[in-house]
């Protein structure tokens, strides 16, 4: 089935480490999108990605870092630069705002990062 | 800059009554509206959009908007609401160009029986 999988769903980390969060998408969309979700403030945009090999910062970017070595993949790496990571992370893809489409984002399930 | 403004935190409803969830935006343009829904420790999944054509749009589940331009207004509703329907609901927009979706802050939404 065509979907979106984040990996993995729960995650803990001590103070100081990186973590990296999986995003894999195989609905063959150019576009794909981190987001980052805290009680009582919705989605906030962390990265995102138009196209292979091209990222631009969302609002909340600082500590975060993304790589888009293929289509397919997205990780986002949360380094110990982020200062209040605990957070749910939300990856999403969707078709390219051309041609009239609409942009839709479809999301996958999620992933709980808790810093110890 | 586009904005999604959703007015309460909370809504209650019983069963069976109707239910109407609010969403204001701002964005210069024409507007992309949609809405979705999210169940607890899961993505958020898609319910109906607004690009152009009539004002009341029908989406999943009987779920149904309708676009007010004048007002700038993007509410949820359904005639009759069901306990199944008690989630995270969350309004979002985007103007025509080549921009992402921003959300508004969500709304719970209880159905009661």
């Amino acid at each position: 089935d065509g979907g979106i999988t984040q990996s993995p769903k729960y995650l803990f980390r001590k103070e100081g480490q990186n973590v990296t969060l999986s995003c894999e998408q195989n609905l063959n969309h150019d576009a794909m999108y981190w987001y980052r979700q805290d009680p009582g403030q919705g989605l906030r945009l962390i990265y995102y990605s138009q196209i292979v090999n091209d990222f631009q910062k969302g609002d909340i970017a600082e500590g975060y870092s993304v790589s888009r070595e293929k289509k397919e993949s997205f990780p986002l790496t949360v380094t110990s630069a982020q200062k209040n990571p605990t957070a749910f992370y939300l990856c999403a893809s969707s078709s390219p705002y051309t041609g009239g489409n609409t942009g839709e984002l479809f999301f996958g399930e999620g992933s709980r990062l808790t810093v110890l | 800059a586009q904005s999604v403004a959703q007015p309460e935190d909370q809504v209650n409803v019983a069963e069976g009554n109707p239910l109407t969830v609010k969403c204001t935006y701002s964005v210069s343009g024409n507007p992309y509206l949609f809405w979705y829904v999210q169940y607890p420790n899961r993505g958020l999944q898609f319910l109906l959009k607004y690009i152009t054509g009539d004002n009341l749009v029908k989406g999943s589940y009987g779920f149904e908007a309708e676009f007010n331009k004048s007002q700038t207004s993007f509410h949820l509703k359904k005639p009759s609401a069901l306990v199944s329907d008690s989630a995270l609901y969350f309004c979002a927009v985007r103007d025509g160009g080549n921009t992402p979706l921003v959300f508004g802050k969500g709304t719970r939404l209880s159905v009661i029986a």
